[in-house]
């Protein structure tokens, strides 16, 4: 069970550039979602989706698009890459039960953009 | 908006207790979460209240006052692993978690 899965792991990127973080989950989650965490501080919320074919928008999507065409992947684009988007990039997938809303993370992606 | 305030640092030794607090601002409230963070890895899962009351998992116990919008985590005979970040969570509205800014626990031996 590989649970969350992100790729790349470490990327940089040169200003106006676009790219794809790749997130996978093999754990049936309905929900899923991107967030960002810089330097000392905590994570923020960027775009989720709670099924196939639905996205919305969290804290700060600026910048970013996702789609979600299946249920295991929730890929988020750079559509043009600016230095205030180096960051850590987390994806999570999340359960609902009786004991709670467990958000499973993937290792992260270490993003730069020079 | 919503915003969650914890201390920034919390230093402790081996076998301690530490109590790390979270006060919240939200729209609306479905529960708190406490996840933990070490350096360069991914935030983890530790407890989740809905409820007004304490939660125990082994050495980590929650708390939560709904009418206070306050709660807390509790870390019981602290180990040297336990030096991380811990961040709260409030899930204010539809499928939206909103993190504090997180606390770095400092264990010395």
């Amino acid at each position: 069970n590989a649970g969350v899965t992100q790729t790349p792991k470490f990327q940089v990127l040169k200003t106006g550039q676009s790219m794809t973080l790749q997130c996978a989950q093999d754990m049936n989650h309905e929900y899923m979602s991107w967030y960002r965490q810089d330097p000392g501080m905590g994570l923020r919320l960027i775009h989720y989706s709670v099924g196939a074919g639905i996205t919305d928008q969290g804290e700060v999507p600026n910048g970013y698009n996702v789609s979600r065409s299946t249920t295991e992947d929730f890929p988020l684009r750079l559509l043009s890459a600016a230095p205030s988007q180096t960051s850590v990039y987390f994806c999570a997938s999340r359960r609902e039960g009786a004991e709670g809303n467990t958000i499973y993370f993937g290792e992260g992606s270490w993003l730069t953009v020079v | 908006g919503q915003s969650l305030e914890q201390p920034s640092e919390v230093t402790a030794v081996e076998g301690a207790i530490v109590q790390i607090n979270c006060t919240y601002q939200t729209s609306g409230f479905y529960g708190l979460s406490w996840y933990q963070q070490h350096d360069g890895g991914a935030p983890t899962f530790l407890s989740y209240n809905a409820l007004d009351g304490l939660e125990e998992t082994g050495r980590f116990s929650s708390f939560l006052s709904r009418s206070d919008s306050y709660g807390y985590l509790l870390l019981q005979e602290l180990q040297m692993k336990d030096s991380a970040s811990y961040f709260c969570a409030v899930e204010g509205g539809f499928q939206k978690l909103v993190f504090g800014t997180g606390t770095r626990l400092l264990v010395s031996p």
